[in-house]
């Protein structure tokens, strides 16, 4: 199984919105709702901050928000601000009931 | 809430095998919940290894699925990672996770533990 794609970097100021995309295809992205985002900070585990493509857990800041288009999930910050500089992974259920994850994404706060 | 801890060497001779226990504390292994390896290489991305469920079914990577095993220690609360012939691609940091029975994301981690394959 390839890893999904998704983009090397992403920046963006104080207050604004991103979003990172992730491609896979139609045995893991497009043919279930079940991708999932976490952040991960330097140095420490990843967090889940959304599942089941928009679902968010309850710890989590509303300014995390996920939608999935055919085989190409999103995630969008808005509000950006400097604790949301991290490195960013999507993951994804496949039909042969494993798990894949993104290639991951670094967000710069500038 | 549910707390995981990764144990076991940090080096690993090549050809040998990479041995990892994750103690799971504030919960039970027997619940309904699988129970996953997922590992990350300096500097690059996370990998899925494997998964474990209380029954003792397992799921693995296709890519790793020669070499790896997982099992559970329920006596112990705890279940295992081996790795069988590494190399130095398999040096990585190694991290347990929880994922609930019926979903599909991984919601407790444990801190993960460096695990470096040198002679």
């Amino acid at each position: 199984q390839s890893a999904l794609t998704q983009p090397a970097s992403v920046s963006g100021s104080p207050g604004q919105s991103i979003t990172i995309s992730c491609t896979g295809t139609s045995s893991d992205v497009g043919g279930y709702n079940y991708v999932s985002w976490y952040q991960q900070h330097p140095g420490k585990a990843p967090k889940l901050v959304i599942y089941d493509v928009s679902d968010r857990p309850s710890v989590v800041s509303n300014r995390f928000s996920g939608s999935k288009s055919g085989n190409t999930a999103s995630l969008t910050i808005s509000g950006l601000q400097a604790e949301d500089e991290a490195d960013y992974y999507c993951s994804s259920y496949t039909s042969s009931s494993t798990y894949v994850f993104g290639t991951g994404t670094k967000v710069t706060v500038l | 809430q549910v707390q995981l801890q990764e144990s076991g060497p940090g080096l690993a001779k090549p050809s040998g095998t990479l041995s990892l226990t994750c103690a799971v504390s504030s919960g039970s292994i027997r619940s309904s919940n699988w129970w996953s390896w997922i590992r990350q290489p300096p500097g690059k991305g996370l990998e899925w290894i494997g998964e474990i469920y209380h029954s003792g079914s397992t799921n693995y990577n296709p890519s790793l699925r020669s070499r790896v095993s997982i099992s559970l220690d329920k006596s112990k609360n705890q279940f295992s990672l081996n790795l069988r012939s590494v190399t130095a691609a398999d040096t990585a940091t190694y991290y347990c996770a929880r994922n609930p029975y019926g979903d599909y994301q991984f919601d407790y981690w444990g801190q993960g533990t460096l695990v470096t394959v040198s002679s």
